[in-house]
């Protein structure tokens, strides 16, 4: 089956820099690949997602690369907020069964 | 209301008993999935139900059974709970030709 690794496990950045989490998947047929951001005591939420046809994707302060050759995608959050202190997990499926990474705390410092 | 309720929330059990723990969904998938949290481990798929009477197992399935009442329901089952069930469950849906999974907000559930 499909094998996702996550990186870094934390991340703690200054308000207004950037933060940017790796992954890495081992399933070449893989071709849809979403991020969630869980919020304490809440269920993950899908924030963006690529599809495999695709290279990078943006929304707003947000952005996902993907690299099908290397086999690698990553997370870019330009500007961070507060609001933005969250786990991230990066997942990776060639069907309808999302494989997750193990998740990136991120801090964002006032 | 939330589109994928589950119940309950929070629940402390005794080693030995047999637990359950309800998903409904309002969101009309046929797909639904239990996923397991743990610390460092990420989000494992414990079982998978594609329709009503489809049940497939997932990568971490021993010691747990499923059962899918109805399209908008599905259970999951510790016959006989130990402590290192001690975890975070989700319960998810997804649908159509989409891939995109939708959690609910899971349940706490702590083996003593």
């Amino acid at each position: 089956g499909e094998n996702v690794e996550q990186h870094p496990s934390t991340l703690s950045v200054q308000e207004g820099d950037s933060a940017v989490i790796k992954c890495t998947y081992s399933d070449s047929a893989s071709n849809y690949f979403p991020w969630y951001k869980q919020e304490l005591g809440k269920g993950p939420q899908l924030i963006i997602d690529i599809r495999s046809n695709v290279g990078e994707k943006k929304d707003q302060r947000i952005a996902v690369t993907l690299n099908k050759t290397a086999k690698h995608f990553s997370l870019h959050i330009t500007e961070t907020q507060p609001e933005d202190s969250a786990v991230y997990f990066c997942a990776a499926t060639p069907d309808y069964k999302l494989s997750f990474g193990a998740g990136t705390t991120v801090t964002v410092r006032a | 209301d939330a589109d994928v309720t589950q119940t309950p929330r929070n629940r402390i059990t005794k080693t030995g008993k047999r637990i359950m723990l309800e998903c409904s969904q309002t969101k009309g998938h046929d797909r639904m999935y239990w996923y397991r949290q743990d610390p460092g481990l990420g989000l494992r798929l414990i079982y998978y139900s594609f329709d009503v009477k489809d049940i497939n197992k997932g990568e971490i399935s021993d010691g747990y059974s499923v059962s899918r009442q109805a399209q908008a329901k599905f259970s999951l089952s510790l016959e006989s709970a130990i402590p290192n069930q001690t975890a975070l469950y989700f319960c998810a849906t997804s649908g159509g030709g989409g891939n995109t999974i939708y959690f609910g907000e899971g349940s706490w559930l702590t083996v003593v």
